[in-house]
């Protein structure tokens, strides 16, 4: 079975600093790889995926994640983040051909400070 | 286009009543799910489904039952609600394929007292 495993619970930053959110994960077999993001009050939406191809995928609100596949990692970063980025971002897996199951991370909290 | 719709979005019950949370998709998706979360712990699966009159469970599916009889539709029933299931549910739906994306519902935020 997979699982996924998000290292920091909370992160903290100021604005226009620049973050990284931890994701490692572990399957005996394929991936693909997923970010969702989770604002107050509402529920999840897909911010990026890796499927196949170039390793490194990009969102339209600027974050970037790259797969690694020799470190079994999927790390979520942003140049200079916003206040409007708060929220809370999720790590997930599902298996390459398989069922459709998503297995999710405990999730981390960004909290940008002014 | 309004996606997943879940109802209701809040809900009180107390300890031994049962309740039924609905999902409904209008995406024409084969896969739906249901999903708790609770803080610290991300989300779990409870339960799933993968085609009308076809479920299956999750993680945590003690508790818990479904049903699919149509596409659009995958109700969530507490049969006797207890404490421990104090929770925001979200129901999820996605084209039926590892690799495609799952859309979500706003969630229930549910007591039980």
């Amino acid at each position: 079975a997979q699982s996924v495993t998000q290292l920091d619970s909370q992160v903290p930053v100021f604005e226009e600093a620049p973050v990284e959110l931890r994701c490692n994960y572990s399957s005996s077999v394929s991936v693909y790889l997923f970010w969702y993001v989770q604002y107050p009050n509402q529920g999840l939406q897909l911010l990026l995926k890796y499927l196949s191809g170039s390793t490194l995928v990009e969102s339209i609100n600027g974050f970037e994640a790259e797969f690694n596949k020799s470190q079994t990692s999927f790390h979520l970063r942003k140049p200079s983040v916003h206040i409007s980025d708060t929220a809370e971002y999720f790590c997930a897996v599902s298996v390459r051909g398989s069922n459709y199951k998503l297995t999710f991370g405990k999730g981390t909290l960004l909290t940008v400070n002014p | 286009n309004a996606g997943v719709t879940q109802t209701p979005k809040f809900q009180v019950l107390k300890t031994g009543q049962s309740m039924t949370l609905q999902c409904a998709q209008d995406m024409n998706h084969e896969y739906m799910s249901w999903y708790r979360q609770d803080p610290g712990m991300g989300l779990r699966l409870i339960h799933y489904s993968v085609g009308a009159g076809i479920t299956d469970q999750g993680e945590v599916p003690n508790g818990y039952n479904v049903s699919r009889s149509t596409t659009e539709d995958f109700p969530l029933r507490l049969l006797s609600a207890a404490p421990s299931q104090t929770s925001v549910y979200f129901c999820a739906s996605s084209a039926g394929f590892s690799n495609q994306p799952q859309h979500f519902g706003d969630g229930t935020r549910l007591s039980i007292l």
